[in-house]
């Protein structure tokens, strides 16, 4: 399984655009993106998945290089309430009951 | 609606007791999962099952033990042998129809061990 790299804690301010990059130099060909946003005392919930280039939702982009070894989550205009861990995943999606390794995450803390 | 629900939200145990955290899903997804949170960390795999009467340890098995018996349904025992149990309890499912990376998750059980 691919191992994922992200900054432990981040900082921002309401209505900033936040970045957060995540490293996976051994990511396999098979292997999706997929970011979680977790809340104090719930469980994680989905974001985004990609596999190459960009992908964008109602909630955020996910920007991914040609050689695949890093992405960007991107989230626009943070408000407090985006205040949580952000985990970055790397996995096959097609394969069923593969595991997927929850890191450390980055913890976000958006400032009025 | 569809969901996935844990119970019960808090647990209390007396050292040497083993005990029954449930999760059930209505999702119809074939694979469901444990995880362990520990305050300020991330989740750490305990089992997984990708189809009914079958699972699989995950990184940390070791006190801990599962059912697969419906598809709905995929219980965590603790048990006396583990050492630490005090944590955060996670509950997760996927299946076809959205990727097996999508996990949904339950509200989660906390368990403390006095």
């Amino acid at each position: 399984l691919a191992k994922t790299t992200q900054p432990i804690s981040m900082d921002s301010y309401e209505g900033q655009e936040v970045n957060i990059t995540c490293s996976h130099n051994n990511i396999a060909t098979n292997d999706y993106i997929t970011w979680y946003q977790q809340f104090p005392s719930q469980g994680p919930r989905f974001i985004i998945q990609g596999y190459k280039t960009k992908v964008t939702n109602e909630v955020a982009s996910l920007f991914i290089p040609a050689d695949r070894k890093s992405s960007t989550l991107s989230l626009p205009r943070v408000s407090l309430s985006d205040t949580a861990v952000y985990y970055c995943l790397v996995g096959d999606m097609h394969n069923q009951g593969g595991k997927l390794i929850f890191g450390q995450g980055t913890e976000l803390s958006v400032k009025p | 609606d569809g969901g996935i629900t844990q119970s019960p939200k808090y647990l209390f145990r007396k050292e040497g007791q083993n005990v029954t955290l449930s999760c059930e899903q209505n999702l119809n997804h074939d694979a469901m999962y444990w995880y362990r949170q520990d305050p300020g960390q991330g989740l750490r795999l305990i089992y997984y099952s990708q189809i009914v009467n079958d699972f699989q340890k995950g990184d940390i098995a070791e006190g801990y033990s599962v059912s697969r018996e419906k598809k709905e349904s995929f219980p965590l025992t603790v048990t006396s042998a583990q050492k630490n149990p005090t944590a955060f309890y996670l509950c997760a499912s996927s299946g076809r129809g959205s990727s097996y990376n999508e996990q949904f998750f339950g509200p989660g059980t906390r368990l403390t061990v006095l």
